[in-house]
């Protein structure tokens, strides 16, 4: 079993469209969650932390849930701008992984 | 909050040959990471550079093919040894501070011919 898993994708919906990303993880010990944002041929980057009380930043909404080790990405209201890959990282101290990311395209 | 300076930022090589990959990071970290991207995939972490000591490898990497250079707490390098073309791939470094982001650097686009 991967460390990290994520919905395989690719997404592809409509602007305007609400979607959502679920993601597990296996270690327990996992301390820091994370959304990351990667477009294609450029590093990832930082989206959005993930905390216990869920927190929200614009269109975006992301959950944490310790119990069933399950994180989730909520974008409302997509924008065709939203296209890219969304990886979920978990960290656990030092040690970050990466889920293999989930494709979404946001179509006009 | 950290930046990152890598370099190349591509390169295209024969097979057979070398590449080294610098990361600079504008602030002292203790530990640096490299990681790989093959396409289409995530990220896969190839080893821990740490100050002062041997890098720590991750399954499936190895230091001959792969060695690192840590001299300080700012600077790192990873090689990328006897290249074929199965290590084309995109390398990132990157730097974390205990559970929080991981900061990279643009990225080194690999192509070995």
């Amino acid at each position: 079993r991967k460390e990290v898993e994520q919905d395989p994708g690719p997404f592809n919906v409509p602007e305007g469209a609400t979607v959502a990303f679920n993601c597990t993880y296996s270690n327990s010990a996992s301390q820091s969650f994370f959304w990351y944002r990667q477009d294609c041929r450029k590093e990832p980057k930082l989206l959005m932390s993930v905390y216990s009380s869920g927190n929200e930043d614009g269109r975006f909404t992301a959950q944490l849930n310790r119990a069933s080790q399950y994180i989730s990405l909520l974008i409302r209201d997509s924008k065709l701008s939203d296209s890219a890959t969304y990886l979920c990282v978990v960290n656990a101290g030092f040690k970050t992984i990466f889920g293999a990311g989930t494709r979404l395209f946001v179509k006009a | 909050s950290a930046v990152i300076s890598q370099k190349p930022s591509r390169d295209i090589c024969q097979r057979g040959t070398s590449l080294t990959i610098q990361c600079q990071v504008d602030s002292q970290v203790t530990m640096m990471f490299w990681y790989r991207q093959q396409p289409g995939q995530s990220l896969t972490l190839i080893a821990t550079a740490n100050q002062g000591s041997e890098a720590t490898y991750e399954s499936g990497f190895v230091i001959d093919k792969f060695p690192i250079s840590r001299p300080n707490l700012t600077f790192s390098t990873l090689t990328v040894s006897n290249m074929s073309p199965e290590d084309s791939s995109i390398y990132l470094c990157s730097v974390a501070y205990t559970n929080t982001e991981a900061f990279f650097g643009q990225g080194t686009r690999l192509t070995v011919v």
